[in-house]
């Protein structure tokens, strides 16, 4: 079946230093691909996304590149900030479907 | 510019009692759904829906029901609760292959 594997946390970094959480999927047809970000009490938002191979979702400064050939989506920051500290989640959505399949989600934690 | 809403934000229940979660979003989409999150676990989808009238089963549907009467509206209730449903539940509404958006979330404890 579809699924998602994140790597484990936590990842304890500190201010400025560079970010990558790792992605991968598995998929019978060409899913879209998504990083939602949970801050410490609320809701999970939408960060990023790819709808198709070599896609580069943007956005506050995180990047992820859809790799079809390693079916990897890793989520990269150049330079991270205190206020990153959250849960990140990665998820597909196969064409023609509602149901968003998620990672475990990591743990971010940045230290000033 | 609601989106989804979700009520109470907070909630304490003795084991046994019942009790419903609402869930609405304005946004007139088709699909919505529940989940709850646990620590370590992700999150699970519980129920969902495709339609006003249509609901189906997600991976723990068990102590659960969910009915959609209007578009807007996907209540879920807990018949009996356990303290095994204590957790944080979130409802999420989407439109065909878009992703989904969330509610803030409800912190249940049963005790």
């Amino acid at each position: 079946g579809n699924s998602v594997t994140q790597m484990e946390g936590p990842v304890t970094l500190s201010e400025e230093a560079f970010l990558t959480i790792n992605c991968t999927y598995t998929a019978t047809g060409y899913p879209s691909l998504f990083w939602y970000v949970q801050y410490p009490g609320e809701g999970l938002q939408l960060l990023l996304k790819a709808t198709k191979a070599d896609d580069k979702g943007s956005n506050k400064g995180f990047e992820a590149t859809y790799r079809k050939e390693t079916t990897s989506f890793h989520l990269e920051k150049g330079s991270v900030q205190v206020s990153d500290s959250a849960v990140y989640f990665c998820a597909l959505l196969m064409d023609s479907s509602y149901k968003l399949i998620f990672g475990s989600g990591t743990r971010l934690l940045v230290r000033p | 510019n609601a989106g989804v809403t979700q009520t109470p934000k907070f909630q304490v229940l003795k084991t046994g009692q019942s009790m419903t979660l609402q869930c609405a979003q304005d946004m007139n989409h088709e699909y919505m759904s529940w989940y709850r999150q646990d620590p370590g676990m992700g999150l699970r989808l519980i129920h969902y829906s495709v339609g006003a009238g249509i609901t189906d089963q997600g991976e723990v549907p068990n102590g659960y029901n969910v009915s959609r009467s209007t578009t807007e509206d996907f209540p879920l209730r807990l018949l009996s609760a356990a303290p095994s449903q204590t957790s944080v539940y979130f409802c999420a509404s989407s439109g065909p292959n878009q992703p989904q958006h969330f509610g803030d979330g409800t912190r249940l404890s049963i005790l």
